[in-house]
């Protein structure tokens, strides 16, 4: 099962930051925090992913608060092509493989 | 990251026949791959972790005689769902995993599964 919470929905206007909350308020201390985002009909594409410490990279940046219980995905300057649904997933550790859960994702619309 | 193909994109049959859908990590050799699928406006249900040389795990509620999952090689897992039905019509998605701290997965453009 998902371990993580986020909003359905979200609108975002082109050339802004969009931020995208998640609260993961049940995980483990050695549990990692990853973001992919999904286009229609297209299979998910990793964004970032990280453990305690702040992270960024070409497509975000991801800021984790620091008791781990809440994160957020920032796209520094919204273009309409990353209108998408994001995940939010926190890796479950296990001696078969170390599996994601989905949750329902937030659907993001930058508008025009 | 690792690059993930899928075959076919798209795959119409009839009731009662089996499709086999496969997964190939083109520049990755993977240990561990998985099978996702997703039904329409629908998050993505993970159904089975896939181990190379071994036999697969199943996710609670997936019957392991229907969707028959293959990991032969390093680089090729196949999902058969045997004798399909029109509720086993969803979008099937594989990933790989990549070693290391990072533990990443790269996902397949998925295959779409229509049964008549």
């Amino acid at each position: 099962d998902a371990k993580t919470t986020q909003p359905p929905s979200m609108d975002c206007a082109e050339g802004r930051a969009a931020n995208l909350p998640c609260n993961h308020s049940t995980i483990s201390g050695n549990e990692y925090v990853y973001w992919y985002r999904q286009i229609h009909s297209q299979g998910p594409q990793y964004i970032i992913h990280g453990l305690k410490n702040n992270e960024t990279n070409e497509m975000a940046s991801l800021i984790i608060t620091e008791d781990r219980k809440s994160s957020t995905l920032i796209l520094p300057h919204a273009t309409l092509r990353d209108t998408a649904v994001y995940y939010c997933i926190v890796r479950v550790a296990s001696n078969t493989g170390n599996q994601f859960y989905f949750g329902t994702g937030t659907s993001l619309t930058v508008i025009p | 990251g690792a690059v993930v193909s899928q075959h076919p994109s798209r795959v119409i049959c009839k009731s009662g026949t089996s499709v086999k859908i496969e997964c190939r990590s083109l520049d990755f050799q993977a240990t561990t791959m998985f099978w996702y699928r997703q039904f329409p406006k629908q998050s993505l249900m993970l159904m089975a972790t896939s181990n190379e040389g071994s036999k697969a795990t199943y996710e609670q509620g997936v019957e392991k005689d229907k969707f028959l999952i293959n990991h032969a090689s390093l680089t090729l897992s196949t999902l058969t769902v045997t004798s399909a039905h029109p509720e086993d019509s969803s979008f099937y998605i594989c990933s790989v995993k990549t070693s290391g701290w990072t533990d990443t997965q790269y996902f397949g453009p998925g295959t779409r599964l229509t049964v008549l």
